[in-house]
Parts: C-alpha cells; structure tokens; sequence
C-alpha cells in the first residue's frame, strides 16, 4: 500500500529533551516536506527537500531541523524543543511535477 | 505570494442540507487547487483537486468545487449533507512552482459539525 508513515503518533516531553520524528515514504517520491498545523493558521511549511541531500527552509524552520539521507526518509528533529513547539505535525511527499501531496497520519508533539 | 482565506472556522449543518465551504485565494500566477478533508485523529485525505482543466471539479464522498477565476474562488459543495461528513475541511494551493519544494498554502481551515 503507497503511504506516508511517522512515528511516533503522539509524544509528550518536557523542554530542551531532543527528539527526532521520523518520516518515511514507500512511493519513491523525490519531493518531501514537515508542516506543522496550528489551529486558525492551518498548515505551515517547516522545512522541505527535493532530494537526496537537498534541503531548504520552509515559512517556519526555527528551532527544527532535517536531513535526507535516503530518498524514503525524511526525519524531523528538535534540538531543543520548546513549548511553542507544541502542536500537530504532518510529513507528505509528492512526485516531481505532480503538484498532490501524500500525507502521513501526523505526529501530536506535547512540549511542558 | 499565495495567500487562502477560508470563510467561517466553524459551519454546522443538518443532516440532509446543502454543504457549502468558502475558499478564496491570491495567486500571482495560475493557480492548482485542493480541497483536504480530516476525519478526528486523522491526517489529511484528498478530496478533489483542479489542476487546469475542467472548472467544475467531482471529488469524493459526493463533494464538488467549482475554481472561478473571476472571482478568485473555489468553494466547495455537497447536496446532501451525511453524519459522516463532520470533519475539518482545508482549502489549499500551489503555485506550481518547484521553489519551496511544491508547496502547498493552506487556509485556516473549516470546522463542519452536522447535525441529526
């Protein structure tokens, strides 16, 4: 089945504990992105990549970070969470040149 | 840059009636559109999408949407409203561009509570 996974569901924790979401894609998607959903606003792109290696910020990247090692994964990380921080996280891909993005189920990240 | 605005954070309906969700967006250039829908404690699920060819757009579950131009709108539709609909419903869009990774700008959302 052609899907987004993340992991984990829901995490509680408390401020300045990193942690690290992960992302992973089984539809060899070139393009991915980690949006975070807040209510009112919607979703926000945090950060995105176009492939391997290639990263860039979104409209709100500060206090995250990302990698992309391999094509399928797409990890999110928090160096130093904050409450802030404190929301609803989604990774999706899409193919290059087709403009339908995939979404994983989301991540509910708690920062006390 | 993009900008969509959805009108009313909040609808309810009855069972039975119309469902109408207003998008209206800003784009510098020809937009692509889409219409998201999220069940509780879900992600987000397509529910139709215009991508330049016919201006009245079918999706799932009975919904439409109709991308005018004119009036820089794609409001969403359903005739006949069903319990199953109560989600939160998302209009968003992409400027086609590769920039930014495609994209996608979203609206604040609608909240739809349908009533027995």
């Amino acid at each position: 089945e052609a899907q987004v996974t993340q992991n984990p569901r829901y995490l509680i924790t408390v401020t300045g504990k990193k942690l690290t979401v992960t992302c992973s894609q089984n539809m060899n998607h070139e393009y991915m992105s980690w949006y975070r959903q807040d209510p009112g606003l919607g979703l926000r792109q945090i950060y995105y990549s176009m492939n391997v290696e290639v990263t860039d910020k979104g409209d709100v990247p500060e206090g995250y970070k990302v990698s992309r090692k391999e094509k399928r994964n797409f990890p999110l990380i928090l160096e130093s969470p904050s409450p802030n921080q404190t929301s609803l996280y989604f990774c999706a891909s899409n193919r290059d040149g087709d403009y339908e993005q995939y979404f994983g189920p989301g991540t509910r990240l708690t920062v006390t | 840059a993009q900008s969509v605005t959805q009108l009313g954070s909040h609808v309810s309906v009855s069972e039975g009636a119309l469902v109408l969700l207003r998008c209206n967006y800003s784009s510098s250039v020809p937009p692509y559109l889409f219409w998201y829908v999220q069940y509780p404690n879900q992600g987000l699920q397509l529910l139709l999408k215009y991508t330049s060819a016919a201006t009245l757009v079918k999706g799932i579950n009975g919904f439409e949407a109709e991308f005018k131009k004119s009036e820089t709108s794609f409001h969403l539709t359903k005739p006949s409203a069903h319990m199953s609909d109560a989600a939160e419903y998302f209009c968003a869009v992409s400027d086609k561009s590769k920039a930014a990774g495609n994209k996608l700008t979203f609206g604040g959302g609608t909240r739809v509570l349908v009533k027995p």
